[in-house]
């Protein structure tokens, strides 16, 4: 398997823009997570969805945050409009419960610059 | 609601060397406690898992970790450290029934020669 495949890997982008990261879960994961990652913050769960249905959205910071999974192998985290403070690096993780393994795969990450 | 504490923000290991990272939780019941490590520019990867049983679980590239309940503590530890072990190490609790982790704040580890 590929593993959890994230796009793009660097994002660099004007503040007000619109930004979107992709991420692509390991085929037959029931689970999906999106985290942020900073110095200040360290790793922080943002959103995760089971069978693409999100769970827990209680750590998206703000409106200006959103995140959809339409189908099983593909998910996105859109920031709108975009700020300096949202520079981080985003990972999306994901999971399987059968059998019970709790174990989560993570991707590689996007580094997000918001200049 | 879990929580989980790693009081070594840095760590510094002449190559060689054995290695203890500590890792405290909180949480009523059993937990499930996993060790992460992140190389730089890369994601999170899986060193090991605690569910039951054993109190001392192998992992991978020659870490250990030891449960211990009575003081909620989770170490990791490798007899020998290499210079590629080089990273930021992670742990994380959960719980039985919920796919959701919480990670601690990380603990990073250098090698110096």
């Amino acid at each position: 398997d590929a593993g959890v495949i994230q796009s793009p890997r660097h994002e660099v982008t004007e503040m007000g823009q619109e930004v979107t990261l992709r991420c692509k879960p390991i085929s037959g994961h029931d689970y999906l997570f999106w985290y942020r990652q900073t110095m200040m913050r360290g790793l922080e769960l943002l959103i995760y969805f089971n069978n693409n249905v999100p769970i827990d959205d209680s750590g998206m910071p703000e409106d200006r945050f959103s995140a959809k999974m339409p189908n099983a192998s593909f998910s996105t985290l859109k920031i709108q409009p975009s700020e300096p403070r949202d520079s981080a690096v985003y990972f999306c993780a994901s999971s399987l419960r059968q059998g019970g393994s709790y174990e989560q795969y993570f991707g590689p990450g996007t580094r997000l610059t918001v200049t | 609601a879990q929580s989980v504490t790693q009081p070594d923000i840095h760590i510094t290991v002449s190559e060689g060397a054995s290695l203890e990272l500590r890792c405290n939780y909180s949480y009523g019941a059993t937990p499930y406690l996993f060790w992460y490590v992140q190389s730089p520019g890369q994601g999170l990867q899986l060193l090991l898992k605690y569910f039951s049983g054993d109190t001392l679980v192998q992992g991978i590239k020659g870490f250990e970790a030891e449960f211990k309940r009575s003081q909620s503590s989770f170490n990791l530890r490798k007899p020998s450290v290499h210079w590629s072990d080089a990273a930021e190490y992670f742990c994380a609790v959960g719980a039985r029934g919920f796919q959701k982790l919480v990670f601690g704040t990380g603990t990073r580890l250098l090698v110096s020669p």
